[in-house]
């Protein structure tokens, strides 16, 4: 079974924190790995991509990646109450003759308070 | 530059009843997806489309069918609806593998 894993939350951080979101994943095969955001009623929206070891920043957000350890994080720097919705975390899968399609975790409820 | 556009936006089937959902991107992309989002279930696969003449089964295909119609075109067909697909319904798509998804703007079902 292949499985992306999330913490539901609701997570909760004041006004100017840094969230740090989490994900681990099931196939040590997999190459590449995104961030979505979901607002309430709205469809996923692709916020970061990485597919190498290490950090990827862009503007606020840093993506982090250990394919040795199967974990990738979010991390949003200076949080805004608009940062406010559902993070997703996907994860290409190879298994079957699926063609590696995403696996999307089921994704971590983010509040910030101001 | 629409994206991928759904249609439509919300519907309301009785049971028995049958519909086809559209979707289209004009972005070029070469796979398409249909997906379905219910509460505490996250987003699974029902249908895919990784290339224009190909359609294989996701993880939860039973009560669907799909056309990919041209490599713009794909669409999912419900032949009896029943409440338990009462959902969201998302259509994607992508460049290639490796890329990230582009979502629709979902299509909300209620099957009374």
């Amino acid at each position: 079974q292949k499985e992306v894993e999330q913490n539901s939350g609701p997570l909760s951080v004041p006004e100017g924190a840094i969230a740090s979101l989490n994900c681990t994943y099931s196939d040590r095969g997999s190459q590449s790995f995104f961030w979505y955001r979901q607002y309430s009623g709205k469809s996923p929206e692709l916020i970061m991509f990485i597919y190498s070891n290490g950090d990827k920043e862009d503007g606020r957000f840093t993506a982090q990646l250990n394919k040795a350890s199967q974990y990738v994080s979010l991390l949003i720097r200076d949080s805004q109450p608009s940062d406010s919705a559902t993070y997703l975390c996907a994860v290409n899968m190879n298994y079957g003759g699926s063609q590696g399609n995403l696996i999307f975790g089921k994704g971590t409820k983010l509040s910030v308070k101001p | 530059n629409a994206g991928v556009t759904q249609t439509p936006k919300f519907q309301v089937l009785k049971t028995g009843q049958s519909m086809t959902l559209q979707c289209a991107q004009d972005m070029n992309h070469n796979s398409m997806y249909w997906y379905r989002q219910d509460p505490g279930m996250g987003l699974r696969l029902i249908y895919y489309s990784a290339s224009e003449g190909t359609t294989d089964k996701g993880e939860v295909p039973n009560g669907y069918n799909v056309s990919r119609l041209n490599k713009r075109e794909f669409s999912l067909r419900l032949e009896s609806a029943a409440p338990s697909q009462t959902s969201v319904y998302f259509c994607a798509s992508r460049e290639q593998t490796n890329y990230g998804y582009t979502f629709g703007s979902g299509t909300r079902l209620t099957v009374v």
